[in-house]
């Protein structure tokens, strides 16, 4: 059974910081991950998502690398601003059995000082 | 890209009334959706996973009887809660695959509702 976990639960730092969040998955048998914002009372934006083929994505300041054997992806801020404030969750979408259901990780609570 | 929408995107109701959310891919088909629950600062549980045209798959220790689930078209997926209670005071997602070839790139992708906020008094 897939198990996705999210260090740090929670992170706080001044503005203008570079950051990594870290995301581990136990079953490398994975179609894709994908990474979500979620404000807070508010539904999920998704900010990117890499399949199972690929090592990273790029979006702005954002990059979000994928390493399958390990059970690894980050998801790497550049440059944070107060407004990337809120709750970071990674997602695996797992290839055994034709499923194609997410599990979704902990969570990363981010707070950006301005 | 895909739409899917939720609704309400709020309810209040009283303990002991059922509650019906409609999860809708807006400009796509889906043949199958889920069903997603959040507690307050927690992350999101998949409840279950629903089929067009046959019976939904409950995830273990969700009670079918208690959280109904019918996907009667290619487009359109409820959830309904019945006899609710204050302790399934919750925020509820769902998501939707996209299972037309048409819709070309994004096909057997999945796209996220904007959630529903369910408070049972």
């Amino acid at each position: 059974k897939q198990e996705v976990t999210q260090i740090p639960a929670a992170l706080s730092v001044p503005e203008g910081e570079n950051l990594v969040l870290n995301c581990s998955f136990t079953d490398s048998a994975i179609y894709n991950l994908q990474w979500f914002r979620q404000d807070p009372g508010k539904g999920l934006t998704s900010l990117l998502l890499i399949q199972s083929s690929q090592r990273e994505q790029t979006s702005g300041r954002l990059n979000a690398s994928l390493d399958k054997s390990s059970g690894r992806s980050t998801l790497y801020i550049a440059a944070s601003q107060p407004g990337d404030s809120a709750t970071y969750l990674c997602a695996s979408r797992g290839r055994r059995s034709g499923t194609y259901k997410y599990i979704f990780g902990t969570g990363t609570r981010l707070k950006v000082l301005a | 890209g895909a739409v899917v929408s939720q609704h309400p995107s709020r309810v209040i109701c009283k303990s002991g009334t059922s509650v019906k959310i409609e999860c809708r891919s807006l400009d796509f088909q889906a043949t199958t959706m889920f069903w997603y629950r959040q507690f307050p600062k927690k992350s999101l549980m998949l409840m279950a996973t629903s089929n067009e045209g046959s019976k939904a798959t409950y995830e273990q220790g969700v009670e079918k009887d208690k959280f109904l689930i019918n996907h009667a078209s290619l487009t359109l997926s409820t959830l309904t809660v019945t006899s609710a209670h204050p302790e399934d005071s919750s925020f509820y997602i769902c998501s939707a695959r996209v299972s037309d070839l048409a819709s070309g790139g994004v096909y057997n992708e999945q796209f996220f509702g904007p959630g529903t906020r369910l408070t049972v008094l």
